[in-house]
């Protein structure tokens, strides 16, 4: 009964690849996000969707790119990764702005 | 723009001792207020939220937060720590006008001592 799903929970790849992370959320939530958590645990947003619509889309590295199927999955797509990229990336959802649930994250490592 | 400024990035209390983590917020406008835990290797987890109303205000695991205007404040507090309330909190501000953008503290670290 996993509300807000990650996968995969942990990304090891060499700086230059491309590679995706998927978020799924079965709280039929209408808003999903994208958060960044760097190195010294400082959280800040990236995107978010609500209805497949981009509505919150900070400044962020246009090698980032967010992509909502439908508006229960929204999945995380980095182009040519570079080391400052590693971090733990969390997805959440929200049925109105206020309480936002957090996934468990994923741990991207660039070497 | 907004800033919020968590005061101690590790707290260390003994177990049934008060917890007591600060948060300020920079904003003419007082924003919606929330406090969040990460346990570790773990999502965030909402603990408790101020929008409108009372302005103490109750959360999960015992804890409770108030907001005062007057001090751009929203510190949260527990009366007796539990070996379990080891882990890191985060405040965070929304803006009223900006709809979903959560913005974060640098975080609190606590750490419980039998």
């Amino acid at each position: 009964d996993t509300a807000v799903s990650q996968t995969p929970k942990y990304l090891v790849t060499q700086m230059g690849n491309d590679k995706s992370i998927k978020c799924e959320q079965n709280l039929g939530h209408d808003t999903m996000y994208w958060y960044k958590q760097d190195s010294k645990k400082f959280l800040k947003i990236m995107f978010s969707y609500n209805n497949k619509e981009l509505i919150i889309n900070e400044t962020v590295p246009n090698r980032f790119s967010p992509k909502s199927p439908d508006k229960a999955h929204l999945n995380l797509h980095i182009n040519s990764l570079e080391l400052g990229d590693s971090a733990v990336y969390f997805c959440a959802s929200s049925r109105d702005s206020y309480e936002q649930y957090f996934g468990p994250g994923t741990r991207l490592t660039v070497t | 723009a907004q800033s919020v400024t968590q005061l101690g990035s590790h707290v260390s209390v003994s177990e049934g001792a008060l917890v007591l983590l600060r948060c300020n917020y920079s904003s003419s406008v007082p924003p919606y207020l929330f406090w969040y835990v990460q346990y570790p290797n773990q999502g965030l987890q909402l603990l408790l939220k101020y929008t409108t109303g009372a302005t103490l205000v109750k959360g999960i695991n015992g804890f409770e937060a108030e907001f005062k205007k007057s001090e751009t404040s929203f510190h949260l507090t527990k009366p007796s720590a539990h070996m379990s309330d080891a882990a890191e909190y985060f405040c965070a501000v929304m803006p009223t006008d900006s709809w979903g953008k959560l913005q974060f503290g640098a975080g609190t670290q606590v750490v419980v001592t039998p």
